[in-house]
């Protein structure tokens, strides 16, 4: 099935060490996607990716980078995590830009000790 | 910036009973509105867009300009029903969403 994959599932850092979580996706879309979700919060967009094009929105700490080396897959960085980064991290893609569905991977848990 | 609430962070009814999950929007022009729904143990998934003017599991959702609301109604409820609903939107015919804080939906039986 085609579909958004999110590795690792769970991640454990260590508050200041760098840790990147990964997505991939096999449904070929052009734009993808990271959004923080924190207990009880609203999932928030970090970032996109359309193409090669990366888009950071106004709000996002320089502490989380992102990369895309190909359509499939797409990394999210984190140069020195506090611990007020512990969260649900999505990753999701959509076909194009514009209001199109949104399809999301099962998301990597960080928690940072 | 566009606001997206969610009154309730937790709504239960009884199998069969009617459903109405509020979701209420700031934004000044034309927004596009979603709910997405999130069943234990599984992804975040679309379940309509007004713009679809469909009925998905029997669910709806008008827009309402006037009350700048987007409630999710259905008419009888179902056990599987119990779960996550977020309400989003998108501006400016772009592709980034905004969410409200989520109502969990829980129908007993």
């Amino acid at each position: 099935d085609a579909m958004v994959i999110q590795n690792p599932r769970y991640q454990v850092t260590q508050f200041g060490k760098p840790v990147t979580l990964s997505c991939s996706q096999t449904l070929n879309h052009n734009v993808m996607y990271w959004y923080q979700q924190k207990s009880s919060q609203a999932p928030k967009l970090l970032f996109h990716y359309y193409d090669k094009d990366f888009n950071n929105e106004a709000d996002t700490p320089d502490n989380f980078q992102s990369r895309r080396p190909n359509t499939s897959f797409c990394f999210l960085d984190i140069r020195s995590p506090g611990l007020g980064d512990a969260a649900m991290y999505l990753c999701a893609t959509s076909l194009d830009a514009g209001p199109y569905e949104q399809y999301f991977g099962p998301g990597t848990r960080l928690t940072v000790t | 910036a566009q606001r997206v609430t969610q009154p309730e962070k937790l709504l239960s009814v009884f199998k069969g009973a009617p459903v109405e999950l509020k979701c209420n929007y700031s934004y000044s022009g034309s927004p596009e509105l979603f709910w997405y729904v999130q069943y234990s143990r599984q992804r975040l998934q679309l379940l309509l867009r007004h713009i679809s003017r469909e009925s998905i599991k029997g669910f709806t959702a008008d827009l309402n300009k006037g009350e700048t609301s987007f409630h999710l109604k259905k008419p009888f409820a179902q056990e599987e029903d119990s779960a996550m609903y977020y309400c989003a939107l998108t501006t400016g015919g772009g592709n980034k969403l905004t969410f409200g804080t989520g109502t969990q939906l829980k129908v007993e039986l």
